[in-house]
């Protein structure tokens, strides 16, 4: 069964801290590994996929298979940033998404 | 290209009545899918529809929940009968039938009074 894990419900930072969100997977294949976006009582927003190695919005994520980590980066905070951020797994293409708990992240001024 | 349109946005229903969820795809989107987000939780995982099928009802709670996409119109998540415990955001989202970038509606708030 595959499983997305976000062991942090809340990361407080300073505006221009650095700032990082963990994300662990269980799956036996090779799994797709997304990071989406929630501001507040708005849609998802899909943030980064990690096939296409981009950064957006000043966040990178690099999938580390030997410990199945997804863990989401941004040198300097920014307040704008304050949002919940989901980890999603997908096996295959058009296929569902299984998703972390979920982090909320409150950017301080 | 609208995005995925979902409404009712907001939907008060008493205990015992019936909710009726409707999603639009994207265009040239034949894959959905229903979430659902309670309180404080994360998203789970409910149903994954193509046009007149059922692909995946793993998250679908055994009584009172259906889906459809029939082959006109948009999909609907009914709740039949509804309790407290069904408050929540419901998200539909949409995918090609060539690739796996899902992207999501607005949601649709319940609250069950």
């Amino acid at each position: 069964a595959q499983r997305v894990t976000q062991p942090e419900k809340l990361l407080s930072v300073f505006k221009g801290a650095p700032v990082e969100l963990k994300c662990n997977y269980s799956y036996s294949g090779s799994p797709e590994l997304f990071w989406y976006v929630q501001y507040s009582r708005q849609r998802l927003q899909l943030l980064l996929r990690h096939i296409s190695r981009e950064s957006i919005k000043g966040f990178t994520a690099d999938l580390n298979k030997g410990e199945t980590s997804f863990h989401l980066k941004k040198p300097f905070a920014q307040e704008e940033d304050s949002a919940m951020y989901y980890c999603a797994l997908s096996k295959a293409a058009g296929n569902k998404l299984t998703f972390g708990g979920g982090t909320r992240v409150l950017v301080k001024p | 290209n609208a995005g995925v349109m979902q409404n009712p946005r907001h939907l008060v229903r008493r205990r015992g009545q019936e909710a009726r969820l409707r999603c639009s795809p994207m265009k040239g989107h034949s894959h959905v899918y229903w979430y659902r987000q309670l309180p404080e939780e994360g998203l789970k995982f409910m149903v994954y529809l193509q046009k007149e099928n059922i692909i995946d009802e793993s998250g679908m709670p055994k009584e009172r929940f259906s889906a459809e996409f029939p082959k006109e119109g948009p999909s609907i998540l009914r709740i039949q009968q509804v309790v407290r415990g069904d408050s929540a955001a419901y998200f539909c989202a949409s995918s090609p039938t060539d690739g796996n970038t899902i992207y999501f509606g607005e949601g649709s708030w319940l609250t069950v009074v």
